[in-house]
């Protein structure tokens, strides 16, 4: 079945720096999408990645999906310690309903 | 918009007893919905996809006596578990997406999970 890796599984980051958390799918990707889950919280949707070679960008954060459609990844820039979370890709094939999440990346800030 | 309430937010049982979460989507329709169940510093796993006035599609390895699914409206699934025991004891999670969920845009919408504590 389809399985989605995604590395590093922590990143402790030293606030002001910036770090990539990838994503790696067995399969082709119809899309993939990125959400965020604070200590305690549950996920929150931040963005979804369709199109081959597509970028986006929420602020601080850049999304990237490859252009195989099999890998994507998040770059934050300028740490803060709001950042501070698990965040998970989640890759979608074409006529399935189905989300396949990957391990997920826990990023721990210090000031 | 596309906001998904649970409830309750926690329960604590005794095991043997049964525990029914409510999944409501409160502001969209939602023909599906997803439950999942998430274990400590680990990722989500799906147990199952809820279709309205369908019977539930259940993953592999979860078994559907025991994790009772009712998709009884647009904007409510229910999950009980039956017969609860200490390895049941987890952070259960439900989405639901607008429309049938095979579109590639989908998205799913997250309810902020029920925390479930078998004793």
């Amino acid at each position: 079945g389809q399985q989605v890796m995604q590395i590093p599984q922590y990143q402790h980051v030293q606030e002001g720096e910036d770090f990539t958390t990838y994503c790696n799918s067995s399969t082709t990707l119809s899309n993939i999408q990125w959400y965020k889950q604070r200590p305690g919280g549950h996920p929150v949707f931040l963005i979804q990645l369709v199109k081959s070679g597509e970028v986006k960008k929420q602020k601080r954060l850049t999304f990237q999906f490859g252009e195989a459609k099999k890998n994507s990844s998040l770059h934050i820039t300028a740490t803060q310690t709001t950042d501070v979370g698990t965040y998970f890709c989640a890759g979608k094939r074409a006529n399935d309903y189905k989300l396949s999440f990957g391990a997920g990346t826990t990023v721990t800030v210090r000031a | 918009g596309a906001v998904v309430s649970q409830h309750p937010s926690w329960v604590i049982c005794k095991s043997g007893t049964s525990v029914k979460i409510e999944c409501r989507s409160l502001d969209f329709q939602a023909t599906t919905m997803f439950w999942y169940r998430q274990f400590p510093k680990q990722s989500l796993m799906l147990m199952a996809t809820s279709n309205e006035g369908s019977k539930a599609t259940y993953e592999q390895g979860v078994e559907k006596d025991k994790f009772l699914i009712n998709h009884a409206s647009l904007t409510l699934s229910t999950l009980t578990v039956t017969s609860a025991h200490p390895e049941d004891s987890s952070f259960y999670i439900c989405s639901a997406s607008h429309a049938g969920g095979v579109s590639r845009a989908d998205t799913q919408y997250f309810g902020p999970g029920t925390r479930l504590t078998v004793l």
